[in-house]
């Protein structure tokens, strides 16, 4: 079947600009994770969705990040006046047990 | 501070040689631990999984865990130039959430 989707798969931005991220999980897979990766390092919780409703927020660094799933499927990833150190390949993984399956991320430059 | 600690390498093994990868975890209260590989420019592929002290094999992977010692490790048996990549350690530390906890990875490299 189909594994998570990320769109888009590259983003150049310039400082000061809003972005959008998209995921689409796993059919059927009620839970989904946004994390950042920033090179050479492990992969950083952002947030956690269950369903609709952000079940776990406290990876967001600050109030200029904001992430959404309306329907309990797809999720958009926002960030409001984008820095430079927001650049980072943002990875979105979707479960329905245990085990995360992730997408193959969006990588941000913000120039 | 819930930590994944992991050296980062690289580690370098002959082919066909076992390479031994390493993790350790500061929550003694955690209970689900996770292997990802991960190539150069992709994302995370979960290898393995396990959740109980022991040992778990798939193929030529073995997870290892020691909660007492909070301890995770991955064996890689016949070792691959093709198992050349990053290996992450995560560590589910809040089993309410599922919230991954990662190391930084160890590199490995298989030489022919």
């Amino acid at each position: 079947g189909a594994g998570v989707s990320q769109t888009p798969s590259n983003k150049v931005t310039e400082k000061g600009k809003y972005v959008e991220l998209r995921c689409d999980p796993i059919s059927g897979h009620t839970a989904l994770y946004w994390y950042r990766q920033s090179l050479g390092q492990g992969p950083e919780f952002l947030i956690y969705f269950q369903g609709t409703g952000a079940a776990d927020d406290s990876g967001l660094p600050n109030d200029r990040f904001f992430a959404v799933r309306p329907e309990g499927s797809v999720s958009t990833l926002k960030i409001q006046r984008t820095e430079r150190g927001d650049s980072a390949v943002y990875l979105c993984a979707s479960s329905s047990g245990p085990e995360q399956f992730f997408g193959p991320g969006t990588r941000l430059t913000v120039l | 501070q819930k930590e994944v600690e992991q050296n980062s390498g690289p580690l370098s093994v002959p082919e066909g040689a076992i390479a031994s990868l390493n993790c350790t975890y500061s929550d003694r209260g955690s209970q689900s631990f996770f292997w990802y590989r991960q190539y150069s420019g992709k994302s995370p592929e979960l290898i393995m999984s396990i959740y109980s002290n022991g040992d778990k094999e798939d193929g030529r992977f073995t997870a290892q865990l020691n909660k007492a010692s909070q301890y995770v490790s991955l064996l890689i048996r016949d070792s691959q130039p093709s198992d050349s990549a990053t290996y992450l350690c995560a560590v589910n530390m809040d089993g309410n959430t599922g919230k991954l906890i990662f190391g930084q990875g160890t590199t490995l490299q298989v030489k022919p």
